[in-house]
C-alpha cells in the first residue's frame, strides 16, 4: 500500500514552453501533498504544499506563478512549471500524506526528471 | 532556525561490517524523526520513523535507529552491511506543530564487497 506516482518520469522541453507533472495517490485519499526539488547530489527542497480544495502554500523564494500548482482532487495534485527556462531543469519530486494516517509520513513519489534545451 | 544536519557526506563500509550513518538535529519540542533512503534517479523510500516510546526503531532491510533526546541525535544504523545497502541516505525531521518535513543534506553509503 501507500503508493505514489508520478508522470512523466522524465521529460525534455525547449525554453518558454510550459510542463506539467502529475503526481497520484494511487492506493489512498491525500488531503496534502507536497513538492520538492532536488539538484544533483543536493537534499530534497520543498517548493509547496498542495491542500485539496485549496491554493498552495509556497514556501519562501519560490515563484507561485511560474511554478503553478493544482490540487484538484484527494489522489491528484499538478505542478505545472511555466515558460520554463534551463535553470529549472532538476528533479521534481511529489509526496503525499495520507489522510487517515496519524503518524506524519510521507509517501514519496518516484520522480520526474526535467531538462528544459 | 530548525535544521537538520548530516554531518557526513559519504560512509564506506565494508560488506558484513556494521554501519552507522549519523544524523542531528535542532527542533524545538517533540518531533517526529524519519530515515529515507534514494537509489540513483528514483523518488525517496521511507525506512523507519521514530514518534515516541522506545528510543530503539527498527526499520525496513534490517536497519534501525536510535533517538538520543539529550543529544539530540537518531543515528541510523545496521548490524551487517551488504552492498544493496549503497545508496543516498537522508535524515528528517518533522516539527511537532507542522506537517512539513525538513531534510538533512543527505549522506552517501558506499558498501565495498
Amino acid at each position: 500500500g501507500a503508493v505514489v506516482s508520478q508522470h512523466p518520469s522524465w521529460v525534455i522541453c525547449k525554453s518558454g514552453t510550459s510542463v506539467k507533472i502529475e503526481c497520484r495517490s494511487l492506493d489512498f485519499q491525500a488531503t496534502t501533498m507536497f513538492w520538492y526539488r532536488q539538484f544533483p547530489k543536493q537534499s530534497l527542497m520543498l517548493m509547496a504544499t498542495s491542500n485539496e480544495g485549496s491554493k498552495a502554500t509556497y514556501e519562501q523564494g519560490v515563484e507561485k506563478d511560474k511554478f503553478l500548482i493544482n490540487h484538484a482532487s484527494l489522489t491528484l495534485s499538478t505542478l505545472t512549471v511555466t515558460s520554463a527556462h534551463p535553470e529549472d531543469s532538476s528533479f521534481y519530486i511529489c509526496s503525499a500524506r495520507d489522510k487517515g494516517q496519524g503518524g506524519g509520513e510521507q509517501y514519496f513519489g518516484p520522480g520526474t526528471r526535467l531538462t528544459v534545451t | 532556525a530548525q535544521s537538520v544536519a548530516q554531518p557526513e557526506d559519504q560512509v564506506n563500509v565494508a560488506e558484513g561490517n556494521p554501519l552507522t550513518v549519523k544524523c542531528t538535529y535542532s527542533v524545538s519540542g517533540n518531533p517526529y524523526l524519519f530515515w529515507y533512503v534514494q537509489y540513483p534517479n528514483r523518488g525517496l523510500q521511507f525506512l523507519l520513523k521514530y514518534i515516541t516510546g522506545d528510543n530503539l526503531v527498527k526499520g525496513s532491510y534490517g536497519f534501525e535507529a536510535e533517538f538520543n533526546k539529550s543529544q539530540t541525535s537518531f543515528h541510523l544504523k545496521k548490524p551487517s552491511a551488504l552492498v544493496s545497502d549503497s545508496a543516498l541516505y537522508f535524515c528528517a525531521v518533522r516539527p511537532d506543530s507542522s506537517y512539513k518535513l525538513i531534510f538533512g543534506s543527505g549522506t552517501r553509503l558506499l558498501v565495498r564487497p
